[in-house]
């Protein structure tokens, strides 16, 4: 089966701008995570989704970060405007109905 | 609130040696472990989980509820072995998978 996709792999932006990351989760995969993974640290999960639906966004930091899953497939985070301490990978995830998360190869994201 | 402590950032043994990447866990209620690994220049992917018990590229790793454990073992390290490994904790239940995970330990097997 193809693999979890992200875009773009590489960004740079100066704070303050806006950048939006995309997301493909393996077909029929109904859970969707977004992890932050800052250099040095484990991921830390952002936001989760159910289908369509949030399940967890407690740990997303709302006043700049949104995220959304429109028709219960892809999947966009946002980050408005940018932080120099939201560098960091960006990483996608989906589950299967074993129970297995599987990740994206992740976009590395430099706030300058 | 759960949380994973992997107490050694850095490993290194040589080929051939048993090899032990520790994982210590805090959670009230029964947990569901996972060792994931990330190998250079690859996505991060599941090694293994304990509720499968089962042996990966010659990896196994038993959940100690007395000690909050869940170390990660192989009797004889291969340099393929190299890479991140990350210790993770889902809560279960309606958590729906959520993953806690650890710093990370990287592992380097020499020649």
């Amino acid at each position: 089966e193809a693999g979890v996709a992200q875009s773009p792999r590489y960004k740079i932006i100066e704070k303050r701008q806006s950048v939006a990351f995309w997301c493909n989760p393996i077909s029929g995969h109904a859970t969707l995570y977004w992890y932050q993974q800052i250099l040095g640290q484990g991921p830390k999960l952002l936001i989760q989704f159910q289908n369509n639906g949030v399940v967890d966004d407690s740990q997303l930091p709302k006043d700049r970060f949104s995220a959304e899953r429109l028709k219960g497939v892809d999947s966009t985070l946002k980050i408005q405007p940018a932080k120099l301490e939201d560098s960091a990978v960006y990483l996608c995830a989906s589950r299967s109905q074993g129970g297995e998360q599987y990740f994206g190869p992740g976009t590395r994201l430099t706030v300058t | 609130a759960q949380r994973v402590t992997q107490p050694e950032k850095l490993l290194s043994v040589f080929k051939g040696a048993p090899v032990e990447l520790k994982c210590n866990y805090s959670y009230s209620g029964s947990p569901e472990l996972f060792w994931y690994v990330q190998y250079s220049r690859q996505r991060l992917q599941l090694l293994l989980r304990h509720i499968s018990r089962e042996s990966i590229k010659g990896f196994t790793a038993d959940l100690n509820k007395g000690e909050t454990s869940f170390h990660l073992k192989k009797p004889f390290a291969q340099e393929e072995d190299s890479a991140m490994y990350y210790c993770a904790l889902s809560a279960g239940g309606t958590s729906y998978g959520k993953l806690t995970f650890g710093q990370g330990t990287i592992l380097t097997v020499h020649p």
